[in-house]
């Protein structure tokens, strides 16, 4: 199975402000996915990212207040820009594993920012 | 569209108690269905899975049967222990395929007191 690391693992954020999270991935990958986990909810995804195209974002995300970056096969990033309280979540990345079909994703251990 | 109801946490039992999350789903087709596990500080983990209908998803203890007939997939632990204590998701994946057909529940908050 895959082993994913994201960082920061938490931060505060100010209003106004950009952050990046970052996922890197122990081996290759097609695909990756970013979620939003936001207080209370199930999680939602955000986008699909594949190595040398444009993410595909999910109803209700865009690319400019979520821009992704997928420079090769292990890595990926998600931008929250001009963050707003709302925004206050904890950010998934997951790669699909594994080829019988049934669609198993591996999470990170996920960032949880907080927006002042 | 696609979606998942599992019972509201968080839920309190004793060490050694039975445990079952209910979880039931509404999807066209043949959804494949998955409980995760979220411990915390950690990132989610794939509990048990389940493709086709009366399949019994295990591991670690834990079960679940693909009820197609009542839309469930309820998740079942006969003694549980105070490590299981952790957040589980119910999930299903758009039976047309693709893995960001994904679709979770809520979740609920397990705590196991000893």
């Amino acid at each position: 199975s895959a082993v994913i690391s994201q960082k920061p693992s938490r931060d505060i954020c100010q209003r106004g402000t950009s952050l990046t999270i970052q996922c890197q991935v122990d081996s290759q990958v097609t695909m990756m996915f970013w979620y939003r986990q936001q207080p209370g909810q199930s999680l939602t995804l955000i986008a699909t990212a594949n190595q040398g195209s444009e993410a595909t974002y999910e109803s209700g995300f865009v690319i400019d207040k979520f821009p992704i970056s997928r420079p090769n096969l292990t890595f990926s990033t998600l931008t929250v820009s001009n963050m707003s309280p709302e925004d206050s979540s904890i950010y998934l990345c997951s790669v699909e594993i594994g080829t019988s079909g049934a669609n198993v994703l591996t999470f990170g251990a996920g960032s949880r920012l907080t927006v002042l | 569209g696609n979606s998942v109801t599992q019972m509201e946490g968080p839920v309190t039992l004793s060490e050694e108690a039975f445990l079952t999350i209910n979880c039931t789903y509404t999807a066209t087709g043949y959804p494949s269905l998955f409980w995760y596990v979220q411990y915390p500080g950690e990132g989610l983990q794939l509990l048990l899975k389940a493709t086709k209908a009366d399949d019994k998803g295990s591991n670690k203890g834990f079960e679940a049967t693909y009820r197609k007939e009542t839309t469930s997939f309820h998740l079942e632990k006969g003694s549980v222990q105070v490590s299981d204590s952790a957040v589980y998701f119910c999930a299903l994946s758009d039976p047309g395929g693709g893995a960001d057909g994904l679709t979770f529940g809520k979740g609920t908050h397990l705590i196991i007191q000893p």
